[in-house]
């Protein structure tokens, strides 16, 4: 089975410019969930979506959107980039039953640079 | 909100030693820990992870244990190998938080040959 995918693996923008990052998830996974790692610290959340719906949003500013497709895949969107955008944004993927929290699973991530 | 803590940020043992990473969660409502290791380029890969009603879980060389009296969860090593090199995160999360993941700051792990 494919882990999760995340596309471009790494990526140079210019500031003020707007950045879209793919990723899709294990097969069978409903749940995508965003993350923002700077180098040397841990990640942080940024979204949550679950059946196309968003469950949770982290404290960024609206800059930064995302949606859920119909196949569960998952595209996040930031808008007027800052240098201080720079960092690794990982995709998770998990089965999240509504029940429970379950594993999360995470792609390579996309290193975005802005200069 | 939920806050994790971390413990030590550099860890060097030598090969064939133990490590043990430590880390406190502030919300007594978070019921999973999961344990990440993360290697240089790559995204953090689930190493093992413990739900609130278990205190302890091994899996061969790694085990985890839980104590939610004082709100700390370890990371436990043995047989240190070089590719056990990485930097380690634990997290934290609870049904209030939605299940997202809050992070520790991580430990850096080295494994002197």
């Amino acid at each position: 089975d494919a882990g999760v995918t995340q596309s471009p693996t790494h990526l140079i923008k210019t500031r003020g410019q707007q950045v879209t990052l793919r990723c899709s998830p294990i097969s069978g996974h409903k749940s995508v969930s965003w993350y923002q790692q700077v180098l040397g610290q841990g990640p942080q959340f940024i979204f949550q979506y679950y059946e196309k719906e968003e469950r949770g949003r982290g404290n960024f500013p609206d800059r930064f959107s995302a949606r859920q497709f119909p196949n569960y895949s998952s595209e996040l969107n930031v808008n007027a980039l800052l240098l201080g955008d720079s960092a690794l944004y990982l995709c998770a993927s998990s089965r999240m039953t509504g029940t429970g929290n379950t594993e999360a699973f995470f792609g390579q991530g996309t290193r975005l640079t802005v200069v | 909100g939920e806050n994790v803590e971390q413990h030590p940020s550099t860890l060097s043992v030598q090969e064939g030693d133990s490590a043990v990473i430590k880390c406190t969660y502030s919300d007594s409502a978070s019921n999973y820990f999961p344990w990440y290791k993360q290697e240089l380029g790559k995204g953090p890969q689930l190493i093992i992870d413990i739900r609130s009603n278990v205190g302890e879980k091994k899996d061969q060389r790694i085990a985890v244990t839980l104590n939610k009296t004082a709100k700390h969860f370890s990371l436990h090593i043995t047989e240190t190998q070089p590719e056990d090199s990485a930097v380690y995160f634990c997290a934290a999360s609870s049904l209030d938080s939605n299940y997202q993941l809050i992070w520790g700051a991580g430990t850096k792990l080295i494994i002197k040959p």
